[in-house]
């Protein structure tokens, strides 16, 4: 059963960059056409698609962070990755990574990690 | 502001059947059948229920359904039971630039 595992620290300071990485277990993301995407929730709020990047490091960032959002894939440890810099209290959020099905006929979230709080605090 | 639009809360007795709408656009909901529905338990990650507007994943319950009229979809839960009391976010392609939209979530109370 494939699974999705967030990790990253649990705070990071205003202005600085938040780095979580999502590790794939039970399912190899390499040679196949889904993407690889985040999406997080501030606490008590509703969900919002950041971006997904597919195992040829095809990205696609949602528009309002695309300034500062950068996603990385790494085969080699069935790893994908997300950098947000300048970050913000705004920025506090529960962070999922999640596998994306799209592609010309479809477009849902099938797998999601356990989710991972990050704190943006000084 | 949501790209969709959800109702906040919906409730209903069990064993009733409650529906869920969200409406979005043409370059969402109503452009594509790319609509998918997810279940969020408190502090639990979103579980996947419904995708490309009435399929449901295997092991989900067919007391959930999906469909679609113009810009609005919907999600309706039959018999309803206490385990359906969650979180409803409803999701969307869409072709206005940020490929994925959600709505705001509906709470759902099981009375």
């Amino acid at each position: 059963q494939l699974q999705l595992q967030e990790s990253g620290p649990g705070r990071v300071r205003p202005s600085e960059t938040l780095s979580l990485t999502c590790t794939v277990s039970s399912y190899s993301i390499s040679g196949t056409s889904y993407y690889w995407g985040w999406i997080r929730q501030p606490p008590g709020q509703g969900l919002e698609w950041m971006g997904g990047i597919s195992y040829t490091e095809d990205t696609r960032y949602n528009p309002s962070l695309k300034s500062r959002l950068t996603m990385s894939v790494d085969t080699s440890k069935n790893q994908f990755s997300l950098n947000l810099k300048s970050v913000t209290a705004t920025d506090t959020a529960i962070y999922y990574c999640a596998r994306h099905v799209a592609g010309g006929s479809s477009s849902f979230f099938d797998h999601w990690g356990q989710g991972i709080l990050v704190t943006v605090s000084s | 502001q949501s790209a969709l639009t959800q109702p906040a809360s919906v409730s209903g007795s069990p064993g009733q059947s409650i529906t869920i709408s969200c409406t979005g656009t043409s370059s969402d909901v109503g452009g594509y059948n790319y609509v998918s529905w997810y279940q969020q338990q408190p502090d639990k990650a979103p579980k996947l229920i419904i995708y490309d507007v009435k399929n449901r994943p295997l092991g989900v319950s067919n007391r959930f359904s999906g469909s679609k009229s113009g810009n609005t979809a919907s999600l309706t839960i039959s018999g309803l039971q206490a385990e359906d009391q969650a979180e409803y976010y409803c999701s969307s392609y869409t072709s206005s630039g940020t490929l994925v939209v959600f709505g705001g979530g509906t709470k759902v109370t099981v009375l």
